[in-house]
């Protein structure tokens, strides 16, 4: 059964830090793996997509890595700003698990200005 | 594009009441819809998978008839809460995606915050 950690569970830093956000899965039998971003009481918001062949995908001052073998994804986050406080999902789709998706109990970020 | 519409957003009802909880595609159409729960400070919990025109599939656990879900169209599923209890208060989310195969993106609804009395 596919498992999903993610380290730390929260994490506040002071605006216009750099900062790393771990995820780790207990089997590599991936197709993708998801970062989400989750504002207070709201759905999510799906920010990249590393396919099981890729390394890391990049998006404006985010860039997520994957090391499949490990089990391993960083999201790294550039120059942090107060509007980037929200909770930080990662999720994976296991191979045999169709569409589904397990998420990790997320890292809640909080930025001060 | 790919907007998923949940409703409500918050209920708050008695002990006992069944509530309903609504999910829609606006802009493409949902062969495949996802219910979660989530309790504060914990990840998401998938509860059930529906096809349209198809039994949903639940997740060990969860228990059928507690939980209804219809997915009569290729654009709305619901979820039924029957005669909840305040141990069903939660945060349930929806999420749809279109077309089959091993993974087709999810899309996701804002989630109704449910409380009971």
């Amino acid at each position: 059964k596919q498992e999903v950690t993610q380290i730390p569970a929260a994490l506040s830093v002071p605006e216009g830090e750099n900062l790393v956000l771990n995820c780790s899965f207990t089997d590599s039998a991936i197709y993708n793996l998801q970062w989400f971003r989750q504002d207070p009481g709201k759905g999510l918001t799906s920010l990249l997509l590393i396919q099981s062949s890729q390394r890391e995908q990049t998006s404006g001052r985010l860039n997520a890595s994957l090391d499949k073998s490990s089990g391993r994804s960083t999201l790294y986050i550039a120059a942090s700003q107060p509007g980037d406080s929200a909770t930080y999902l990662c999720a994976v789709t296991t191979i045999g698990g169709g569409s589904r998706l397990t998420f990790g109990e997320g890292t809640q970020l909080t930025v001060n200005p | 594009g790919a907007v998923v519409s949940q409703h409500p957003s918050r209920v708050i009802c008695k002990s006992g009441t069944s509530v309903k909880i609504e999910c829609r595609s606006l802009d493409f159409q949902a062969t495949t819809m996802f219910w979660y729960r989530q309790f504060p400070k914990q990840s998401l919990m998938l509860m059930a998978t529906s096809n349209e025109g198809s039994k949903a599939t639940y997740e060990q656990g969860v228990e059928k008839d507690k939980f209804l879900i219809n997915h009569a169209s290729l654009t709305l599923s619901t979820l039924t809460v029957t005669s909840a209890h305040p141990e069903d208060s939660s945060f349930y989310i929806c999420s749809a995606s279109s077309g089959t195969g091993d993974f087709q993106p999810q899309h996701f609804g804002d989630g109704t915050r449910l409380s009971i009395l």
